[in-house]
């Protein structure tokens, strides 16, 4: 067990729809960070925050947005849905997101498009 | 831009023997950090090693070591006395300054028993 809490673990819904994923970071870690698995796609770095700060932006498309609370859990926001946004989501969470610092994975949300 | 090339698409190996997973890098920071992440079948991703630039030591956990050769820019995994229970998908990862992580592709390991 990571420490790093996803909810839902699956998502199903359909075009044109709008989702939220959310993420509970481990006790202590301050950092949270987005990740889209697709198959032809491999592991995609969307999003970084620390604190309650966006710090580092990816791959992330205008259709998504995320934000971390003051409580320090996290929410992605996938709306207009399209069939290839159908993935595997990962939130994973580091003490500070520094490069010595290794990120713990929560065992994502698996979306389904139809 | 930073960059991870992991060449090895798939590999298989025997039950208690050792493998090495081929990992190489591309940063023009000078201080970075390397890591490994195991992906089972059941999906999660699971840390397993770490070594950063200036380590000047392999790093070394459990049956995982890191062969870190940094003017070759490469950070191989060897995985010791292969279990069954090995049998995954392996990333390696590069993170600096810019604070995003980069993934490799990934290397799908077989053990067979």
């Amino acid at each position: 067990d990571s420490g790093v809490t996803q909810t839902p673990k699956h998502l199903i819904t359909a075009t044109g729809q709008r989702v939220t994923l959310r993420c509970s970071p481990r006790s202590g870690d301050l950092s949270v960070y987005w990740y889209q698995q697709s198959l032809d796609q491999g592991l995609q770095f969307l999003i970084q925050y620390y604190n309650g700060e966006e710090r580092a932006k990816g791959n992330i498309l205008e259709r998504f947005s995320a934000q971390q609370f003051p409580d320090l859990h996290s929410e992605l926001n996938l709306s207009s849905l399209e069939l290839g946004d159908s993935a595997l989501y990962f939130c994973a969470s580091s003490v500070a997101g520094y490069s010595n610092q290794p990120q713990h994975f929560g065992d994502g949300t698996r979306l389904s498009i139809l | 831009a930073q960059k991870i090339t992991q060449t090895q698409p798939g590999m298989f190996v025997q039950e208690k023997e050792a493998v090495t997973l081929d990992c190489t890098y591309d940063t023009s920071d000078q201080s970075y950090g390397l890591f490994w992440y195991k992906q089972p079948s059941s999906g999660e991703m699971i840390f397993l090693i770490y070594q950063g630039s200036y380590d000047e030591q392999n790093a070394t956990e459990g049956r995982y070591s890191l062969n870190f050769q940094k003017a070759r820019k490469s950070a191989n995994l060897v995985i010791s006395a292969s279990q069954l229970g090995d049998s995954a998908m392996y990333f390696c990862a590069v993170l600096s300054g810019t604070y995003k992580y980069i993934f490799g592709t990934g290397t799908r390991l077989k053990v067979l028993a």
